[in-house]
């Protein structure tokens, strides 16, 4: 399996709903990621996990909020969005930060 | 911080060449370079993990120029397939971020 699978593959939500996405690899990669990226941009790091442990926040609105239950599991749990988070939401991984990272297809959301 | 990309954009002929530079202001331990194609995820290309190394994919390779802080990557008789934005990944020594480039948009026509 050399695949990233991110669900859902789209999302509507309102600023006062609770949802999560999900991201799951089983490659044995160690290092997995979140990127958010807008139409005609470069993916922008949120936050990345290394052996199961949140090595980086880049400064995040606590409204998402990462969790990484196990090594094949990444998640994104979203609170209280906004209109200007409506993005593509992308995860990745790798074998560890510094090897070539492998993207899931992204969730689309876009927030009402 | 964030890599400079140039061109932003490129339109080629099938079989018609190209080359795609990243430049950075900090020192890098290794650059990434992506191909996105309209829609879809960013694929990886290749990574360069040494200064002055070249590696080739296909007929797409790219150098690293450490002391610059430069990568460059070469497209070589272009297909319809190479169509896309490519992005330049770089890290430097001390943190695990992968930052992107600001892209470069290419089109191949027939």
């Amino acid at each position: 399996d050399t695949e990233v699978t991110q669900t859902p593959k789209h999302l509507v939500m309102g600023m006062t709903n609770k949802k999560s996405l999900k991201c799951e690899q089983h490659m044995g990669h160690r290092a997995m990621y979140w990127y958010k990226q807008k139409a005609k941009k470069p993916p922008e790091l949120m936050f990345v996990y290394s052996y199961e442990k949140l090595s980086i926040n880049e400064s995040v609105p606590s409204r998402f909020s990462p969790e990484c239950p196990n090594s094949s599991l990444l998640n994104l749990h979203l609170h209280a969005l906004q209109p200007e988070d409506s993005a593509l939401y992308l995860c990745a991984s790798s074998q560890v930060p510094a090897y070539g990272y492998t993207f899931g297809s992204g969730t689309r959301l876009t927030v009402v | 911080q964030q890599p400079v990309q140039s061109p932003q954009a490129v339109i080629l002929r099938e079989g018609e060449d190209a080359v795609i530079n990243c430049s950075s202001s900090k020192a890098l331990y290794s650059v990434h370079w992506y191909r996105q194609k309209h829609g879809e995820a960013p694929v990886f290309l290749m990574i360069l993990l040494k200064g002055g190394e070249q590696k080739g994919h296909e007929k797409i390779s790219a150098s690293f120029n450490e002391k610059k802080q430069q990568s460059s990557l070469y497209l070589t008789a272009s297909q319809l397939s190479y169509s896309g934005t490519y992005f330049c990944g770089t890290r430097d020594y001390n943190t695990d971020k992968l930052i992107f480039g600001t892209g470069t948009r290419l089109q191949v026509f027939p």
